[in-house]
């Protein structure tokens, strides 16, 4: 079982929609969770992080976390194209600082 | 500097030649990973070196992959007689901390013609 798991897509949303990517992990001493973007041909780049349970809101970027049943999610608004990328989410476990990443989840916000 | 340095930034090499990727992490980070990435594909863990402890490198696929880290810092990957499935971009990040980011660097792309 890995670590991590999202769903690879592709998914594909309108311009001005929601997007929302999720992420499933399997080990409940994960302390800290973090969603990168990847851009094709460049690496990926931390958006937002989440440490306890609920909403965190940063502009049009709203992770949300539930341990209990070992899930985080990404809900993007106001979809741009420009939002185009790999999503990927990460776990670190509790005071280990060792990050275990998905595989990513596609996005493609159409004009 | 400022960021993750990873060099060279392209390879080319020649199937069953040896090359070494070099990584520079952010000065002070105690933890440092090394990730394989295959085109259109998730990041593949390799190996992570935290402080002074032993690496774990669960994830190096061969024998023919290995990797140090001299005096905390800089850390070199080392693949030996290497075979096309080896192309893909190697990606360095290190973290300062618990609860801390991992900073990536901009990634070595090896080709094995």
């Amino acid at each position: 079982q890995k670590e991590v798991e999202q769903n690879s897509g592709p998914l594909s949303v309108p311009e001005g929609a929601i997007a929302s990517l999720n992420c499933t992990y399997s080990d409940r001493g994960s302390q800290s969770f973090f969603w990168y973007r990847q851009y094709s041909g460049k690496s990926p780049e931390l958006i937002m992080f989440i440490y306890s349970n609920g909403d965190k809101e940063d502009g049009r970027f709203t992770a949300q976390l539930n341990k209990a049943s070992q899930y985080v999610s990404l809900l993007i608004r106001d979809s741009q194209p420009s939002d185009s990328a790999t999503y990927l989410c990460a776990v670190e476990l509790y005071n280990f600082n060792k990050f275990y990443f998905g595989s990513g989840t596609k996005l493609n916000v159409k004009p | 500097g400022a960021g993750v340095s990873q060099s060279p930034s392209n390879k080319v090499t020649e199937k069953g030649k040896d090359v070494e990727l070099r990584c520079d992490p952010i000065s002070g980070h105690t933890a440092l990973y090394w990730y394989r990435q295959s085109l259109g594909q998730g990041l593949e863990f390799l190996i992570y070196f935290q402080g002074n402890s032993a690496p774990d490198k669960s994830g190096l696929p061969s024998d023919r992959f290995s990797a140090e880290r001299t005096g905390g810092s800089v850390s070199t990957l080392t693949i030996q007689r290497t075979q096309q499935e080896d192309s893909a971009v190697y990606l360095c990040a290190s973290s300062g901390g618990s609860n801390t980011e991992a900073f990536f660097g901009q990634g070595t792309r090896l080709t094995v013609v």
